[in-house]
This record gives structure tokens, sequence and C-alpha cells, in this order.
């Protein structure tokens, strides 16, 4: 079946703009991940949502950064005032359940590039 | 401390040999390793889990996990040039959520 979509593959903004990133997770999975990867560092955990409990928003950096989980499915993470240091790959993934032993599917990301 | 940790290479092996990958991790409470592999530009890719002490076999991967040692491995025998990439170890932070990740070692398969 379909995997992990993400939308726009590539983003390019002015420093202080608003973005959005979409995350279509696989069909049934009730987990969502966003991650994001920078030049030369590992992934890095933002936010984490399973069914309709509260998101684990622990690894969100500032406050700019939000995320929603619309009908338990499409997730937007939204970056309010970009600054150059947001520039990053930012990854989704989704799991069937979250738990030992469950994987995480990665979508092919969105890369930001903030000018 | 970084909570896992992992050599970042390069890791140069040649074609047909073992590839040996390691990773440490600091929280006594992860109980789920996951091992990812990366190319360039591209997303991560599930190559194997682990969560009971010993080893796991999925074709010419193994993973090893030695819990009392924080250390989990990734042995892939008979590597090739398409093994090229980046390894990436991850813990999972507690009994579910996200996951911790290494840096990556990054692994050269010489023909």
């Amino acid at each position: 079946g379909a995997g992990v979509s993400q939308s726009p593959s590539n983003k390019v903004t002015e420093k202080g703009k608003d973005v959005e990133l979409r995350c279509d997770p696989i069909s049934g999975h009730t987990a969502l991940y966003w991650y994001r990867q920078s030049l030369g560092q590992g992934l890095e955990f933002l936010i984490y949502f399973q069914g309709n409990s509260a998101p684990d928003k622990s690894g969100l950096p500032s406050d700019r950064f939000s995320a929603e989980r619309t009908g338990g499915s499409v997730s937007t993470l939204t970056i309010q005032r970009t600054q150059q240091e947001d520039s990053a790959v930012y990854l989704c993934a989704s799991g069937a359940i979250a738990g030992a032993g469950d994987t995480q599917y990665f979508g092919p990301g969105t890369r930001l590039t903030v000018l | 401390q970084k909570e896992v940790e992992q050599n970042s290479g390069p890791l140069s092996v040649p074609e047909g040999a073992i590839a040996s990958l390691n990773c440490t991790y600091s929280d006594r409470g992860s109980q789920s390793f996951f091992w990812y592999r990366q190319y360039s530009g591209k997303s991560p890719e599930l190559i194997m889990f682990i969560y009971s002490n010993g080893d796991k076999e999925d074709g010419r991967f193994t993973a090893q996990l030695n819990k009392a040692s924080q250390y989990v491995s990734l042995l892939i025998r008979d590597s090739q040039p398409s093994d090229s990439a980046t390894y990436l170890c991850a813990a999972l932070r507690g009994s579910q959520g996200n996951l911790i990740f290494g840096k990556g070692t990054k692994l050269s398969v010489k023909p």
C-alpha cells in the first residue's frame, strides 16, 4: 500500500515568514511523529501524536513550532516567523501502534531552506 | 551526555567482508532498539529492531543487544557496495513514544 507522504518536498522561504508542512501517514496508523534532521546532525524528535491522546510536544524547540493532527490522520507542522536555523529536512513517520517492537515508517521529508 | 552514541566513521570495508556497526545508549529504561539505513538525500528505512538480549538475524544482517553493557551492534555479512549508506541506531524512549537517534555511522563498501 501507499507509504507516508509529505508535501511540499522542498520549501524555500524568507526569514520571518510562516510555513506549513504536511504529512499523510499510512492509512490506519494511529501513531504519528515529526522529526527534523539538520546537516551533519542526527534526527531530532519534535512532536508525537498517538490516537486521540494529547500530543507529546516535548521536542519542539520553541513556541514558534506547533503541530496538529486532524481526524487522527493528516498532520500539519507549522513554523511561525522562520529563522535561518530552522533550515533542515523535516521528516514525518507513522506507526500502527506506539510500543516496543513497533516500526516507525518514514516519509520522504520536506527540505526547508530559510533565506 | 548524548543518549545514543555512534562512531561517525566513515567505516570502510572491502566487498564481501563483514561490517560491524556499534552503538551505545545511556538510558537504562530503553527497551527497544532500531537500526535504520539512510542513503544520501533519502529518508531512513528500517533494517531491524531488537528488544531481547542476544542476537537477532535477518538475512545478511545480525543485530546484537547487550543491556548490561548498554550496547547495540549491527553486523552486515558479505557487504555489498549497495550497502554503502549511513546507518542510524535508535532507542525507543520508554515503552512507547519517539525514537532517540544517534548521529549515524557512514559505511563505505569498496568493490
